[in-house]
């Protein structure tokens, strides 16, 4: 039973580029949760999507990021015009329902140079 | 506004004592209050939680103790090891949803043998 499935590990883009960040959740699960680690710090919330859906994305910059999750396939992490601020570990995370424990994956080191 | 308190820093440790953690919250409306072990290059995990409807929770060598009127809660690891070493997030939400889960700032344990 295959964990939460993230690629790549790691990711380095110059500035102006797109990130694009892929998450594969765990079978039978259909909630998924990307987060943002600074170094240093916490993690901290970005968005929540279901299947086709964003449920929650109160915690995504207003401009140059965005996310979803479709039908088929792997949710994606987008981030347009990267800037060295944006240079974080990204998690995602998926649970089987909204109020279930969520697993998280490894995560992909993006670095902005 | 940081909504999760977490102290120390950094923690060093003799192989066989004790570690604690100690984690301070602000929003009365959290209901979980889980802790995650992170390893290097590796997602959190978690490691043990709590509800506000007990003062303590054990599960083999880590303790939770939760003091609602004072909103504070604290990791203890007895018999502390080698393997134990990583960073600790202490963490609340509303139910058990990862959905804006609020992470402390984090502990980097180290014991030391």
């Amino acid at each position: 039973n295959a964990g939460v499935m993230q690629n790549p590990r790691h990711l380095v883009r110059r500035r102006g580029q797109e990130a694009r960040l892929r998450c594969s959740p765990m079978k039978g699960h259909s909630h998924v949760y990307w987060y943002r680690q600074l170094p240093e710090e916490g993690l901290k919330f970005m968005v929540y999507l279901q299947k086709e859906n964003i449920i929650d994305e109160s915690g995504m910059p207003k401009e140059r990021f965005s996310a979803e999750f479709p039908k088929e396939g792997p949710s994606i992490l987008r981030i347009q015009q990267v800037v060295r601020g944006d240079s974080a570990a990204y998690f995602c995370a998926s649970s089987p329902g909204g109020y279930t424990e969520a697993f998280f994956g490894q995560g992909t080191r993006l670095t902005v140079v | 506004q940081q909504q999760v308190k977490q102290s120390p820093q950094s923690l060093i440790v003799q192989k066989g004592g004790i570690s604690i953690i100690n984690c301070a919250y602000e929003n009365t409306a959290f209901d979980y209050f889980p802790w995650y072990q992170q390893f290097p290059g590796k997602g959190p995990a978690l490691l043990i939680a709590i509800r506000p409807d007990v003062s303590e929770k054990k599960e083999g060598r880590f303790t939770i103790s939760f003091n609602k009127s004072a909103k504070q809660f604290s990791l203890h690891i007895m018999d502390s090891q080698p393997g134990d070493s990583a960073t600790y997030f202490c963490a609340a939400s509303k139910g058990s949803s990862a959905s804006k889960i609020i992470f402390g700032s984090g502990t980097r344990l180290s014991i030391r043998p």
